[in-house]
């Protein structure tokens, strides 16, 4: 079955230091890729597929097959990055979107 | 354009009633999906909805159903409703089903109690 593993359900980290959040997808075939992010009260926001290979707000993520992981990447934290953050996946298959269970990234000044 | 819009926003309702919740798409988009949201859980696929014809359900029990209409405005309806079904409903809009991004709603909050 298609599963989503977002392994971390806080991280913390001060200003400036590096960010990785990890997720791992199962899935046989050709899976899509999102991160979608929910900053507080707000509405959930898609904030980058990896068809697109572009970096939003400073973060990136790659799609490695081998070790099926689509973790999100930030060089350097803002505050303003402190967020909810979800892993999705498509299967070209089913069509459904498939999110992990989330990571709340908080970034202390 | 006006973003997704769920009413009603909050619903309280005891066991064994039944709810139905309303999303309006974004203006031009066909496609609605509906998700449950809850702290164990996290966010569970319902269903998906285009031209008034469900391409996809997640695996929930008969008891969710839901309908689109010739506007693309979406219900969905919970019976018999239980303790475990309280959440946060979300609907998203997308303009067609496939690789097109979804635009999520504000949600709409039930209490079963």
């Amino acid at each position: 079955a298609q599963r989503v593993t977002q392994p971390e359900k806080l991280l913390s980290v001060f200003k400036g230091a590096p960010v990785e959040l990890k997720c791992n997808y199962s899935y046989s075939g050709s899976p899509e890729l999102f991160w979608y992010v929910q900053y507080s009260r707000q509405r959930l926001q898609l904030l980058l597929r990896h068809i697109s290979r572009e970096s939003i707000k400073g973060f990136t993520a790659d799609l490695n097959k081998g070790e099926t992981s689509f973790h999100l990447k930030k060089p350097f934290a803002q505050e303003e990055d402190s967020a909810m953050y979800y892993c999705a996946s498509r299967s070209v298959n089913t069509d459904k979107l498939i999110f992990g269970t989330g990571t709340r990234l908080q970034v202390f000044p | 354009k006006a973003g997704v819009t769920q009413t009603p926003r909050y619903l309280i309702k005891t066991r064994g009633q039944q709810v139905t919740l309303s999303c309006s798409p974004i203006s031009g988009h066909r496609s609605v999906s509906w998700y449950q949201q809850t702290p164990g859980q996290g966010l569970q696929f319902l269903f998906e909805y285009f031209s008034e014809t469900q391409r996809n359900k997640g695996n929930f029990p008969g008891r969710f159903s839901g309908r689109q209409f010739s506007n693309s405005r979406s219900e969905m309806n919970v019976s018999t409703l239980e303790l475990g079904d309280s959440a946060l409903y979300l609907c998203a809009s997308s303009f067609e089903w496939g690789v097109y991004e979804q635009y999520f709603g504000p949600g709409t909050r039930l209490t079963v109690t």
